[in-house]
């Protein structure tokens, strides 16, 4: 079945440094989704990736899907306090069922 | 529009006993999904539902059955609940599979002793 890895499990940053989450998926995929999750909270949707090479921007989030389509990052630029939390990658391929990877816990010393 | 609302909030179980987990939405969407989330871990689907009166396991179905019979409700049912199912249980929705993105709700917290 589909195997996902996301790397690094943890990252603590000094805030306004960049962060860097990585998704990498054994199968090639259909989309990929990236979600967020504040402490004691439920996870957000933040953004879909469909196309190869494809590269999205929310404010100092950038996000990019592999020519491959088989991996896919999530950078911030200059992290805030209100960065905090985990971010999980969700990819999608008709081979298989719903997953979500491990998630990349971000903690930052203000 | 309240989009996905879960009950209780907080439930202790002691093993053995059953409960329900309910979850309802607002969205009109035909997807909706359980998920269960332990300590520091990622998110394990348990069932999904296509629409109503369509429902699918997940990767972790044992030990829970659902059941959708409209669209709005999708609830979570555990029988002889065990110490291995205290976690976090969320439900979302979405309006597609393929494309668009998962809302969730705010979760239930279960502990089993």
């Amino acid at each position: 079945g589909q195997q996902v890895m996301q790397i690094p499990q943890y990252q603590h940053v000094q805030e306004g440094e960049d962060f860097t989450t990585y998704c990498n998926s054994s199968t090639t995929l259909s989309n990929i989704q990236w979600y967020k999750q504040r402490p004691g909270g439920h996870p957000v949707f933040l953004i879909q990736l469909v196309k190869s090479g494809e590269v999205k921007k929310q404010k100092r989030l950038t996000f990019q899907f592999g020519e491959a389509k088989k991996n896919s990052s999530l950078h911030i630029t200059a992290t805030q306090t209100t960065d905090v939390g985990t971010y999980f990658c969700s990819p999608y391929s008709s081979a298989s069922k719903i997953i979500f990877g491990s998630g990349t816990r971000l903690s930052i010393r203000p | 529009n309240a989009g996905v609302t879960q009950t209780p909030k907080f439930r202790i179980l002691k093993i053995g006993q059953s409960m329900t987990l309910q979850c309802t939405q607002d969205m009109n969407h035909n997807y909706m999904y359980w998920y269960r989330q332990d300590p520091g871990m990622g998110l394990k689907l348990i069932y999904y539902s296509v629409g109503a009166g369509i429902t699918d396991k997940g990767e972790v179905p044992n030990g829970y059955n659902v059941s959708r019979s409209t669209t709005e409700d999708f609830p979570l049912r555990l029988e002889l609940a065990a110490p291995s199912q205290t976690s976090v249980y969320f439900c979302a929705t979405s309006p597609g599979q393929v494309f668009g993105g998962q809302f969730f709700g705010p979760g239930t917290r279960l502990t089993v002793l």
